[in-house]
């Protein structure tokens, strides 16, 4: 898997929306971007993924550039909770390849 | 969804001595991956074990330091090798979904070598 970018850190409020960025210069047609996050002291979970189209499920939104070189995950009303290390991972779209990650942004939310 | 446990949750070993981690799946799984983080660190890929064959190991990981087990579709071992502090890591097991477009991750195992 190709390498993403994304910022070291970012901070935020509690109940206030985080966008989280990430560039893909490199991503080519088949590529999927993926987001994963890592909560302290736990292994990492699933957040989104989409190919071109924004998607949106109940933890985030993922909005796509339209020529796909970045995207942008969207927390909507950031807690507590959502303080974690964030992952974009630039994915191929084999089935069941392993996920290959970068070093991810850290998120932290003040209240 | 499939939950993943992994055995022990940590562990602190001698120098010199291996430790055998066990990952637990609570369905049957064809591939298996095992990660390591190192203090600070993003996750690594060490290897991607398949039932029935050997497993396939990243660069910069081998068989010897790394041994693993795939007896089962539900089960798999990793045993670090004659460890050394630069191994203390939190190891994670890892299985893609049913489709494979998305993977769980077990909590890791939390390893000290002193």
């Amino acid at each position: 898997d190709a390498k993403t970018t994304q910022p070291n850190s970012m901070e935020s409020n509690e109940e206030e929306p985080v966008h989280l960025p990430c560039n893909h210069s490199t991503i080519s047609g088949t590529d999927y971007i993926h987001w994963y996050r890592q909560l302290p002291s736990q292994g990492p979970e699933y957040v989104i993924h989409g190919l071109t189209s924004n998607v949106n499920n109940r933890m985030a939104s993922l909005a796509i550039a339209e020529d796909r070189k970045s995207s942008t995950l969207i927390l909507h009303r950031a807690t507590l909770r959502d303080a974690a290390v964030y992952y974009c991972i630039q994915r191929k779209g084999q089935a069941g390849t392993a996920l290959i990650f970068g070093k991810g942004t850290t998120l932290s939310v003040s209240s | 969804s499939a939950v993943i446990s992994q055995k022990p949750s940590r562990d602190i070993c001698q120098r010199g001595t291996s430790l055998t981690i066990q990952c637990q799946v609570d369905s049957q799984v064809t591939m298996m991956f095992w990660y390591r983080q190192q203090p600070g660190q993003s996750l690594t890929l060490i290897a991607t074990a398949n039932q029935g064959s050997e497993a396939t190991y990243e660069s910069g990981f081998v068989i010897d330091k790394f041994p693993i087990s795939r007896p089962n579709l539900t089960f798999s071992t990793l045993t670090v090798s004659n460890m050394s502090p630069e191994d203390s890591s939190i190891y994670l097991c890892s299985v893609p979904t049913g489709g494979g477009d998305t993977q769980y991750f077990g909590p890791g195992t939390r390893l000290t070598v002193l």
